[in-house]
């Protein structure tokens, strides 16, 4: 079974500081996977996904994340964190490329930006 | 797109009683998704629809809940004799089952009190 790890329910950084939000991933086949924002009272967002093409994938707002199979991991960093950026971020796998759609979150980390 | 809408944004019930919601995804979309969200967690799956269709059923849906969609287009969850443990948040996806993109976009959400 698919499963997503996302370690620390909470990351807090300076305005300006690196920001590197934790995903690790459980799967018995090659993964497809995304990172999905959340800001307050509205839906959820993506931000980048890996689908099976380069390893380092760039998204949205500054955002990028690195495919690691030796290390399941796809952890999320951005060089220069912003206000703006405080919000709920969700990392999430799917099994099968453009199949049923089904995606399997992570149980999320919350990052707030300090002035 | 005008986005995935969901009705109502908020709901409070009383144990036992029995509630509803609809979601309205973007009018090209053919696949439906619910998702369930508790507080520090991410989505939970639920199901999805392709069309009418109702192709896939999470083991969390009991047979209290039930999803419709009767002509492809908008759909409901109605959940029977609620109990304290469904508060939550309901989120509603779309997406296109055609081509490659298989990006899902969110609802704002139903967000469940039972009292």
């Amino acid at each position: 079974a698919q499963s997503v790890t996302q370690l620390g329910s909470h990351v807090s950084v300076s305005e300006g500081a690196l920001v590197l939000l934790r995903c690790n991933y459980s799967s018995s086949v090659p993964p497809y996977l995304f990172w999905y924002v959340q800001y307050p009272n509205q839906g959820l967002q993506l931000l980048l996904k890996y689908t099976s093409a380069a390893t380092l994938v760039k998204g949205i707002n500054g955002f990028e994340a690195e495919f690691k199979k030796s290390e399941t991991s796809f952890h999320l960093t951005k060089p220069s964190a912003h206000m703006s950026d405080a919000a709920e971020y969700f990392c999430a796998v799917s099994e099968f490329y453009n199949q049923g759609g089904k995606l399997i979150f992570g149980q999320g980390t919350e990052l707030s930006v300090k002035p | 797109d005008t986005g995935v809408s969901q009705d109502p944004r908020h709901k409070i019930t009383k144990r036992g009683q029995n509630v509803t919601f609809r979601c309205d995804p973007i009018s090209e979309h053919n696949r439906l998704y619910w998702y369930r969200q508790t507080l520090g967690q991410g989505p939970e799956f639920l199901t999805y629809f392709q069309n009418e269709a109702q192709l896939e059923k999470s083991r969390l849906l009991s047979d209290r809940f039930s999803a419709e969609r009767p002509k492809g287009s908008f759909s409901t969850l109605e959940i029977q004799r609620t109990e304290q443990g469904d508060s939550a948040m309901y989120l509603c996806a779309s997406r296109s089952s055609w081509g490659s993109n298989e990006k899902l976009f969110f609802g704002s959400g139903t967000q469940l009190s039972v009292l």
